[in-house]
């Protein structure tokens, strides 16, 4: 199928680190990427990686790439209670009518003071 | 730069009425467009996309439609709204020569 998973709900307390775990299914996926969405936003594009990384780092930011197992992880260094939001973990694909993102259902990330 | 406006932000609707929704983008050309729904707790759902004007790709048999009259502008239709219709509805853009994903604010829409 076309499914993207990832857990619904994570909880970590100010100044811990904060991992998002998601799985995909399309080995040929080119990018794959992290969104954002605060309360009654639209997503916002934390961060992609190309599929022949393994990783990438930005900031707090690191994103690792299992492509065997088709595992993508995201995680938040020292994090903030302004990073409670849902975090939306998409892959890429690309046909002859353009690309198309398939998204996660999104992980609901809780961040206690 | 960029921009990507969505109308209107919210919007209630009774059971078979009729449904438009609009978006538009500034600062670029012959943009890729979306339109995604998200219903309450869950994903995002691809409903359409359009890679040129007049172009329209259905990804979900529903009772919803989507046209591009103009390079950039997307509109999202349905002649008679269904109460599972209720969700928040983002459009979005991509360049055609490059992968990242612009969204708009999105239209929150309660169909009662």
């Amino acid at each position: 199928g076309e499914d993207v998973e990832q857990s619904l709900f994570l909880s970590v307390r100010e100044g811990d680190s904060s991992v998002i775990n998601c799985t995909y299914t399309d080995s040929s996926s080119t990018y794959l990427y992290w969104y954002k969405q605060e309360p009654g936003a639209g997503l916002q594009l934390l961060t992609y990686i190309f599929s022949n990384m393994d990783m990438k780092q930005d900031q707090r930011l690191t994103v690792l790439l299992n492509k065997k197992d088709k595992h993508l992880s995201l995680r938040i260094a020292d994090t903030q209670t302004g990073d409670s939001a849902i975090y939306f973990c998409a892959e890429s694909r690309g046909n002859t009518g353009g690309f198309k993102t398939i998204f996660g259902a999104g992980t609901r990330l809780f961040v206690k003071a | 730069s960029q921009t990507i406006h969505q109308w209107p932000a919210t919007l209630v609707q009774p059971v078979g009425s009729p449904l438009s929704l609009e978006c538009t983008v500034e600062g670029t050309s012959n943009p890729n467009l979306y339109w995604y729904r998200q219903a309450a707790g869950r994903g995002l759902q691809l409903l359409f996309y359009s890679v040129g004007i007049g172009q329209i790709s259905s990804e979900v048999p529903q009772n919803l439609s989507a046209s591009r009259p103009q390079d950039r502008q997307f509109i999202l239709s349905s002649k008679k709204l269904l109460l599972s219709d209720s969700g928040f509805y983002l459009c979005a853009w991509r360049d055609g020569g490059w992968n990242e994903q612009y969204f708009g604010p999105g239209t929150r829409l309660t169909v009662t």
